[in-house]
């Protein structure tokens, strides 16, 4: 079955230390995006991605950064820049703007936590 | 910078009312698309609307795209508890960004 496998499920971070989130898609979608989610809250643009070698920033890019180097992957490194990193992070693929319909499919999310 | 409100934030009702949550965009979207997310699960696409005024049902589901373009509607009739859970929009701009704006999110609690 096609769909959007991110991990670990969960995540703990140490204080000054960088964690790498992973998000693989096999739905051969080119574009992809990753999102957090605070308690109660609604979904914040991090970094998205519309082609294979780009990316572009999102609404909330600070302590951050990402790569797109294969179709299927887009992982996201939460730096030590990122004071407040404790949140549900979430990946998601679709086909690219163009296209009339093109509905977001969403991993499972991975929630990281400070220790 | 664009923004996405939906109202209520939170919304209880016993199993049987109706339901309704209201998303306003701060400008015209090209398109609009709604989801479900369950309690600690993930967002799930429910459906888009494209057209101006456009209404689509899906079983007890209505959903409608205002004329101009800058609002939208999710309507449940006779909710169940299967119904529980946050529901977002999530705006395109017109500004050609090639990005969703989601907004806030309504969560809905059914009491059996």
């Amino acid at each position: 079955d096609g769909g959007i496998t991110q991990s670990p499920k969960y995540l703990f971070r140490k204080e000054g230390q960088n964690v790498t989130l992973s998000c693989e898609q096999n739905l051969n979608h080119d574009a992809m995006y990753w999102y957090r989610q605070d308690p109660g809250q609604g979904l914040r643009l991090i970094y998205y991605s519309q082609i294979v070698n780009d990316f572009q920033k999102g609404d909330i890019a600070e302590g951050y950064s990402v790569s797109r180097e294969k179709k299927e992957s887009f992982p996201l490194t939460v730096t030590s820049a990122q004071k407040n990193p404790t949140a549900f992070y979430l990946c998601a693929s679709s086909l690219p703007f163009g296209r009339v319909n093109q509905p977001q499919h969403f991993g499972d999310g991975t929630r990281l936590s400070i220790l | 910078g664009q923004q996405v409100m939906q109202i209520p934030q939170y919304q209880h009702v016993q199993e049987g009312e109706d339901f309704t949550t209201y998303c306003n965009s701060s400008t015209t979207l090209s398109n609009i698309q709604w989801y479900k997310q369950r309690p600690g699960g993930h967002p799930v696409f429910l459906i888009q609307l494209v057209k101006s005024g456009e209404v689509k049902k899906q079983k007890r589901l209505t959903f409608q795209f205002g004329e101009a373009k800058k609002n939208s509607s999710l309507h449940i009739t006779a909710t169940q508890t299967t119904d529980v859970g946050t529901y977002f929009c999530a705006g395109d701009s017109t500004s050609g960004t090639y990005k969703y704006i989601f907004g806030t999110g309504t969560r809905l609690k059914v009491l059996a």
